[in-house]
């Protein structure tokens, strides 16, 4: 089944700490994006990757560092800079950043980060 | 800044109830409307991809329109199931910009039996 996996669903960070989270995708998608969710929230884009090797800043990417080295991969690095961590996040993924008609983004299930 | 709204932020019906709810985004820029369905502990899902003024989507018991000079576009649940109950969001696509996708705060219907 093609798709897109996060790992993992739960995560604790201790203060000063920097994680990685996970995210596959085996759609053969060139655009990968991550999102993040606080209550009562749309969701806001921390970064974007068009293609491999390449990645852009979204709204909120203080505290945060992706790489691009494959395709499938596009993981996230929430370091000791984001001062507040704490929240949900979503990875997405779409042929490309250029949404033909009737295009849309498909989405992980997501990791919840929680400091302690 | 641009800025999708959706209302209302939860509600609750009984089941066979139809409900509607609204996102409302900016007017100009206007490349596309997609609502999503969101259940807890899964991924959400894309329901509509609306891309014309005028536009009417249906999916089952679920439809949607949209009005793009105004700004908005409803959701539709006729006679709602328990297995409705999710988080619908929608998301605006401008045609300004790289990413485009500005994404609503949701809709939280939670279907009673």
């Amino acid at each position: 089944d093609g798709g897109i996996t996060q790992s993992p669903k739960y995560l604790f960070r201790k203060e000063g700490q920097n994680v990685t989270l996970s995210c596959e995708q085996n759609l053969n998608h060139d655009a990968m994006y991550w999102y993040r969710q606080d209550p009562g929230q749309g969701l806001r884009l921390i970064y974007y990757s068009q293609i491999v090797n390449d990645f852009q800043k979204g709204d909120i990417a203080e505290g945060y560092s992706v790489s691009r080295e494959k395709k499938e991969s596009f993981p996230l690095t929430v370091t000791s800079a984001q001062k507040n961590p704490t929240a949900f996040y979503l990875c997405a993924s779409s042929i490309s950043t250029v949404l033909l008609p009737g295009e849309t983004q498909y989405f992980g299930p997501g990791t919840r980060l929680l400091v302690l | 800044i641009l800025n999708v709204e959706q209302s209302p932020q939860s509600l609750h019906v009984q089941e066979g109830d139809s409900t509607n709810f609204t996102c409302s985004f900016p007017s100009s820029n206007f490349y596309a409307l997609h609502w999503y369905r969101w259940e807890t502990a899964k991924s959400p899902e894309a329901l509509f991809v609306m891309t014309l003024n005028g536009d009417e989507k249906k999916k089952g018991r679920i439809s949607a329109t949209l009005n793009t000079k105004e700004g908005y576009s409803y959701l539709y649940i006729k006679g709602s199931q328990p297995e409705d109950s999710a988080t619908y969001l929608c998301a605006f696509i401008s045609t300004s910009g790289t990413y485009k996708y500005i994404f609503g705060t949701g809709t939280r219907l939670k279907v009673l039996a």
